[in-house]
Order: C-alpha cells, then sequence, then structure tokens
C-alpha cells in the first residue's frame, strides 16, 4: 500500500508570492491534516479535512487556507508569502478520524521564502 | 494554547544502553501517539496508545499511556545505532474527537557505536 506523498518536495518562493502544496492520502484514508514544522515552534497543527469539509482549523492567519477533493487529495495554499513562512510543511492521512486517530504522515514539502 | 512538555531534549548514550523519555501535560488526553523523524522525512508512527494504563510494545520500543491521562512515556531497550534521530509524542485531547493532534518538542537522541 502507497504511503501519504507530497508534491513538490522542495520550493523556492520570493516574499508576496503565493504558493499551493499538494498531499495524496493513503488509499482509504478520508481524513487529511496539515502541520508546519519549523525549529522554533515545533509541529503546529494547521487544519484538518474530512469528505472535504474542513472540520478544524489551528492558529494561523487567513493567508493559510486548503481543500479536499472528493477523492481525499488535499491542498494547501499560502498568500503573500513572509520570510517566516519558510517551513516544513507535513500532511498526515488517518483511516477514520473519531475511532483511529493514527495519523501517518508524508515526506513534507520543504518550502524556502526568499 | 494547550502545550505537551517533552523529556528530556536531548540524549547521547552509548551502544547497548536503554533510553526512557515522556510527555506530561496539564491537559487529559484521549490519544497518546509516539513518533520517530529522521533528517529530511516526516514522522514515522512508533506507537499508539487508546486507554489509560495501556502498555504496548513495538519491537525494541514499549509505550505507556499515564493512569491520570495527562501523560505518556516511551522506553528503547537496547538502543542501537538506527535508532538515531528525534522522537516526538503526540496527543488528542480530551473530549475533541477531531484529527488535531498535539505535539511535544522533541527529544533528539545520538547512540555513540
Amino acid at each position: 500500500k502507497a504511503g501519504v506523498t507530497q508534491t513538490p518536495r522542495y520550493l523556492i518562493k520570493t516574499r508576496g508570492q503565493q504558493v499551493t502544496l499538494s498531499c495524496s492520502p493513503i488509499s482509504g484514508h478520508r481524513s487529511v491534516s496539515w502541520y508546519q514544522q519549523t525549529p522554533g515552534q515545533g509541529l503546529q497543527f494547521l487544519f484538518e479535512y474530512f469528505s472535504e469539509t474542513q472540520r478544524n482549523k489551528g492558529n494561523f492567519p487567513g493567508r493559510f487556507s486548503g481543500r479536499q477533493f472528493s477523492n481525499s487529495r488535499s491542498e494547501m495554499n499560502v498568500s503573500t508569502l513572509e520570510l517566516g513562512d519558510s517551513a516544513l510543511y507535513l500532511c498526515a492521512s488517518s483511516l477514520d478520524r473519531i475511532t483511529n486517530n493514527e495519523q501517518f504522515f508524508g515526506p513534507g514539502t520543504r518550502l524556502t521564502v526568499l | 494554547g494547550q502545550q505537551l512538555n517533552q523529556s528530556p531534549q536531548s540524549m547521547f548514550i552509548q551502544e547497548g544502553e536503554d533510553v526512557s523519555m515522556n510527555c506530561t501535560s496539564s491537559s487529559i488526553f484521549n490519544t497518546w501517539l509516539w513518533y520517530k523523524q529522521d533528517p529530511g522525512e516526516g514522522p514515522v508512527l512508533l506507537i499508539a496508545l487508546y486507554k489509560a494504563g495501556e502498555l504496548t510494545s513495538n519491537g525494541r520500543l514499549t509505550a505507556q499511556f499515564g493512569i491520570t491521562r495527562k501523560d505518556s512515556f516511551l522506553n528503547i531497550s537496547a538502543s542501537i545505532p538506527s535508532d538515531v534521530g528525534i522522537y516526538f509524542c503526540a496527543g488528542q485531547l480530551f473530549p475533541s474527537n477531531t484529527g488535531k493532534l498535539i505535539f511535544g518538542q522533541g527529544t533528539t537522541l545520538q547512540v555513540k557505536p
């Protein structure tokens, strides 16, 4: 069974630009969560999607948004990039967030904002 | 916001030694998960715990869900060089049933052959 895949793996952008990251969950998994990982703040929850609906959102500004498609694939978008947005963005999928919250992570997308 | 206090922050041990790390919080958790992350990769799930007092093993790894539901520990027995990495605890708050996980700050483990 294929794991969680994320594209692209690496990305370099400049301040003010916008970026879209993609995540394909494990087959059969309907819940997708996004996290930001930085050396200073560690792993911080961004948002979670289940059946194309955002079910929970972390404490991030509105520049961070996401969506989920009918095949459970998810994208996140960051608009008006700032230097502080440089981070590893991780996507995780789980089978059923209510009865089984075992989340499996992808390799991440390393975003560098110059 | 809710926080998980993970300790120790780092460990440097000799191959063959046992390792212990733990996470504590002032909040109650439904679920405790332990992950290992290698450089440039995403976290890999090691052990999942769902009941207070639960003790679960995965090879040389053993983890427990604290009775108070506010803490968890991970033990690694007879460490080997490939155990090197960053270990994270993560929890799902009670009574939430969403997918949000709160992570500890991580324990960096280095093993000397």
